[in-house]
């Protein structure tokens, strides 16, 4: 079955600190897509990666085929990060346009 | 820089009445996609468009839905008999290539009384 798993589920950080958020997936994946949904509801696309690395400012994102994980990385963490991620795949098994999406993280900032 | 856009942002709507929810997606994508997310779950793909035909739907997208793309800019999400269970937030999103960058709409809550 064609699964996406984040870790954890809710995390509270002080404001300055290095943040990761995890996303493992079951089979192999065409794409990879990190977003953020904001307490309103609307969602940002951060990135989509198939391999490697990407940086946007003090967001980082790397993905490790091999062992189907992907991280999110926020340094410098700041109480405007708050939000939930959600990491989103597109299994190679199924259909090229259809995301299958994880549970989201729940991160919460601290000034 | 460009946007996905959603109207109307809250719709209320009796239990059998049909909805509308439409989208207008970044001028010079060809694929369009909708989906929901039922208060504290995840997001859910509903169907994908491209070319003026659904390329992919999901079990969800019954035959109470419909999608359509009634001129050059516009798409939209029918419902044809609303059931409670429909209430949920609905996102429109749509992307240059078919399995590239997603750009998202602002969402409808869409509430079934």
């Amino acid at each position: 079955k064609n699964e996406v798993e984040q870790s954890p589920q809710n995390l509270t950080a002080q404001e300055g600190e290095f943040i990761t958020i995890n996303c493992s997936y079951s089979v192999g994946i065409s794409a990879l897509h990190w977003l953020q949904q904001h307490p309103g509801g609307g969602i940002v696309s951060l990135f989509m990666l198939s391999s490697g690395k990407k940086k946007h400012g003090r967001l980082i994102a790397t993905i490790n085929i091999q062992e189907k994980h992907s991280s999110l990385h926020i340094t410098a963490s700041h109480p405007r990060d708050s939000a939930v991620y959600i990491c989103a795949v597109l299994f190679k098994s199924g259909s090229a346009r259809q995301l299958t999406f994880g549970s989201g993280t729940q991160l919460t900032v601290l000034p | 820089e460009p946007e996905v856009t959603q109207t109307p942002s809250h719709q209320v709507t009796q239990m059998g009445q049909e909805v509308i929810l439409r989208c207008v997606p970044i001028s010079n994508h060809l694929y369009f996609y909708w989906y929901r997310q039922i208060l504290g779950q995840k997001v859910e793909f509903l169907v994908s468009f491209y070319n003026n035909e659904i390329s992919e739907k999901s079990e969800i997208f019954d035959d109470q839905f419909s999608v359509e793309r009634p001129d050059g800019s516009n798409f939209t999400l029918k419902i044809r008999s609303t059931k409670l269970e429909d209430s949920a937030m609905y996102f429109c999103a749509s992307s240059e290539q078919g399995g590239g960058t997603q750009y998202f709409g602002p969402g409808t809550r869409l509430l079934v009384l």
